[in-house]
């Protein structure tokens, strides 16, 4: 069964640093397709950040490009997104998630439980 | 980036209604549109993935159709768990983009 479970949110000031991790069980990260979605409070879902199933291939909103880093730790299974010069207007539940069957036209299949990250000051 | 709409914002439905949603694309996405629904306080639950295939798991009162810039998504009757917020999700290109939502409540 796949599991996906996000950690590392909180309260950050502005033009702070955060570091989201989402530890992945169930499959193996190397081999599959990863993405980070976020929901600012009361609003719509905003896709953020990708990965490709190489490691190499990174994708990102214009909203966070510059600011924010994908990346993964194979020997831990874990799936990061660094987030710095935070602002206000990210504030939001962030949710890692795994591309459908490794096919990034298919979607997003399964979904972490989420984390919150507050920037105020 | 592709722009995604959705109409309505919100329709309030009873217990049995059919439900129509539609998610129109700012330029052509060929069948790459997923389909999402979200109860508060949880993670989305994907639907529908290329246009109209049902993900493992869904309830067949849920299909989807269209292609290029028009889709729709249907709830042939609907039922008392399936009052949520629905979302389309363009797959053809990135930045890949959500439409803003639409919230299916109590008639």
């Amino acid at each position: 069964e796949v599991n996906l479970l996000e950690s590392g949110g909180g309260l950050v000031q502005p033009g702070g640093s955060l570091r989201l991790s989402c530890a992945a069980s169930g499959f193996t990260l190397s081999s599959y397709a990863m993405s980070w979605v976020r929901q600012a409070p009361g609003k719509g879902l905003e896709w953020v950040s990708a990965l490709g199933p190489s490691g190499d291939d990174t994708y990102y909103a214009g909203s966070v490009r510059g600011r924010f880093t994908i990346s993964r730790d194979i020997s831990k299974n874990t799936l990061y997104l660094q987030m710095n010069s935070l602002r206000a207007g990210d504030t939001a539940v962030y949710y890692c998630a795994q591309v459908c069957r490794n096919n990034w036209n298919y979607g997003l299949c399964n979904w972490g439980q989420g984390t919150l990250v507050t920037v105020s000051s | 980036d592709i722009q995604m709409t959705q109409s309505p914002s919100s329709v309030s439905a009873s217990v049995g209604d059919r439900v129509t949603i539609t998610c129109r694309a700012s330029q052509g996405i060929s069948r790459y549109l997923a389909w999402y629904q979200q109860k508060p306080g949880k993670a989305p639950k994907l639907l529908i993935f290329a246009a109209s295939s049902l993900e493992s798991g869904v309830p067949s009162r849920f299909s989807g159709s269209g292609s290029g810039t028009d889709f729709t998504l249907t709830i042939s009757s609907l039922q008392p768990e399936d009052f949520a917020t629905y979302y389309c999700q363009q797959a053809d290109s990135f930045p890949f983009t959500f439409g803003p939502g639409t919230k299916v409540d109590v008639k």
